[in-house]
């Protein structure tokens, strides 16, 4: 079972609207999260990361959020615009460095 | 994609071919990564190199060789042994074993025919 879990899957949200993704992990010991923007056919681009003691961190129209006590993260966007289309990956480092990965949320922004 | 390039970005394989992808970065890290990239599945680790020779087998290994001859370079051998190669193949490097940024490459999208 993964130790990472992303929902939705996907999402499909109009221009100028927010939307919120979630990331639940169980990764244990847990050094950090961070959140990264896969554009389709090219590599992930980080956004943001949060250590333990972190609750929020924004970049741009982007704030992510950290419950470390229910292992739970969010990524929040913020009008979005069109390109914001794209896959956004949550990914927990643990104590040990190994990156447990989540399958992604799938964002369609339309027009 | 910062200073990592990977090659080819497509490739098309015949069964029972050997294929090597090729990653170089210019970001002066040590360690590189290679990851696959499954529809609906998360990044899975296949070899791992924290310093020049010398390089650790990832969580889906088998079918897959590499070398690390030079700081900058990280190819990865798709042998004729891994029985589902069809794929989207990433790269990444890392120059903080701690706070851990790992920066990709663009990706190559193997294909077997």
């Amino acid at each position: 079972k993964n130790q990472v879990e992303q929902s939705p899957q996907s999402l499909i949200i109009l221009e100028g609207k927010n939307c919120t993704l979630q990331c639940n992990y169980t990764v244990s010991p847990f050094s950090n999260l961070r959140w990264y923007k896969q554009d389709t056919g090219r590599g992930p681009v980080s956004l943001t990361i949060m250590t333990f003691s972190e609750n929020t961190k924004s970049n741009g129209r982007y704030t992510a959020t950290l419950d470390a006590d229910t292992k739970q993260s969010s990524l929040h966007i913020t009008a979005s615009q069109l390109s914001d289309s794209a896959s956004y990956i949550c990914v927990v480092r643990r104590g040990d460095y190994k990156l447990s990965f989540g399958a992604g949320t799938t964002v369609t922004v339309r027009a | 994609d910062g200073g990592i390039t990977q090659s080819p970005k497509y490739l098309f394989r015949k069964e029972g071919q050997n294929v090597t992808l090729s990653c170089e970065q210019n970001l002066n890290h040590d360690a590189m990564y290679w990851y696959r990239q499954d529809p609906g599945q998360g990044l899975r680790l296949i070899y791992y190199s924290q310093i020049v020779n010398d390089f650790q087998k990832g969580d889906i290994a088998e079918g897959y060789s590499v070398s690390r001859e030079k700081k900058e370079s990280f190819p990865l051998t798709v042998t004729s042994a891994q029985k589902n190669p069809t794929a989207f193949y990433l790269c990444a490097s890392s120059g903080d074993r701690v706070v851990g940024e790992q920066f990709f490459g663009p990706g190559t999208r193997l294909t077997v025919l």
